[in-house]
This record gives C-alpha cells, structure tokens and sequence, in this order.
C-alpha cells in the first residue's frame, strides 16, 4: 500500500496527558498537512509543511500543538497537556510538487478520545 | 463569515435520480476548487478537481461560476453507492491552506 499511513489510528488519554501523532505521506510527496474534523464538520486547517519547512499555521492552533517534518519524509503531531475539546479526528494529507492545482490524498486518520 | 459555504443536507433522494450540491466560497482569489467524497468514519477522497470550462468524469460533472463564487456538483442517475457526504474543497491558488466546506450529506434510497 503506497497511500498516506498514519499511527495510531485510535488514542485514548487522560486529560492532561501529551500525545504524539505520526503520519507517513506518499513517497515523494513534498507537501504535507494536518487537518482536526469534528462530526458533522468538514476538516479543519492545522498545518502545512513543504518538504522539512512549516509554511503555514492556523491561527486556531493553540501553543499545545506542535508539528515537525525534520527530514521531509515523516511527520509528528503532538499535543501538549490534552484537554477535552482535543478529542477529535486528526488526518494528515500529501500533495505532490507535480500537481499543479495541489490535489490532496488523506490517510486514514488518527481518533483522538480525551477522558 | 466562513470561507467555505455549503447546505449541510441531507439530501435523500432514489435511485436513478439526478442531484445537485452547491457550494459557495468567500475569497475572490481563490484558485483551485475540488469536490471530496467522504464515508462515515473514512478519510475524504479526492472525487474531482473543478477546472473553470467544468469538467465530466462519468456521472458525474462539475462547474465552477467565479463571478457568483460558487462551485457545484452533479450527479446523474444516483447509485446507491454515491451515498456519502460530499465536501467542497477550496484553495487560494499557493497550495499552503485549504478550505473545506462542512458537507453536504447524501443518501441515495432503493
């Protein structure tokens, strides 16, 4: 399977706790993006990477959540002292340099449950 | 006022039918318009990128109108496998952020 990977797919965690998010884009995909969803929402912006460099942030994105890409391939979402209103979806999306109008391919998903 | 506008739905309609979705955006400059497919507790997949002639793909075909700033979507003869929600997808043309609308829920009745 040559698709966007993301692990865990199901986190459950104590408010207050840190988790950590990864997502493993198509190979060869420069363009990389995070996105929370909600029921009944569509995906919400978080983060957007070129290769290793965060071009983008949400002003939603509060000082707990962070991203990094340090090599351009994989990335890591990570939640700092969780709080019940983090319990979402979290998808992480690839884009390709060669596509020109920037077509996004999503993973999976990771669920995020905060007790 | 949000980027991306849409009627939430649901549109129930029978097999064989013909539905549209419309889809509203806020920012003028925006660039690149898509229609993603979503299942319930799946990711969204990328249905068809909407270019400014329309585009067809099989049944179903897309239109962009950049003076009234709207992007919709067509459906001819429902199977019961289009049953999905449906997110409108924009981009103000830099491939850095992008707008999802919150769907517009589809079910497509035997």
């Amino acid at each position: 399977d040559t698709g966007v990977s993301q692990d865990p797919r199901h986190k459950i965690t104590k408010r207050g706790q840190n988790v950590t998010f990864r997502c493993d884009p198509i190979s060869e995909h420069n363009r990389l993006y995070w996105y929370r969803q909600t029921l009944g929402q569509g995906p919400e912006f978080l983060t957007y990477f070129q290769n290793e460099a965060q071009l983008e942030k949400s002003r939603l994105l509060s000082d707990r959540f962070s991203a990094e890409r340090p090599k351009g391939s994989f990335s890591t979402l990570e939640i700092q002292r969780t709080e019940q209103g983090d319990s979402a979806m979290y998808l992480c999306a690839s884009s390709s340099r060669l596509s020109l109008s920037y077509e996004q391919y999503f993973g999976p998903g990771t669920r995020l449950t905060v007790t | 006022r949000k980027e991306v506008e849409q009627d939430p739905g649901p549109f129930n309609v029978p097999e064989g039918a013909t539905v549209a979705f419309n889809c509203t955006y806020s920012n003028s400059a925006s660039q690149s318009f898509f229609w993603y497919r979503q299942d319930c507790r799946k990711e969204p997949k990328l249905l068809m990128s909407v270019y400014s002639s329309g585009n067809e793909d099989g049944r179903f075909t897309a239109q962009l109108n950049r003076a009234s700033q709207y992007i919709s979507l067509l459906i001819r003869d429902s199977k019961l496998s289009d049953s999905a929600t449906y997110l409108c997808v924009v981009n103000e043309g830099t491939g850095n952020q992008f707008y999802f609308g919150t769907g517009t829920s589809l079910t497509v009745i035997p």
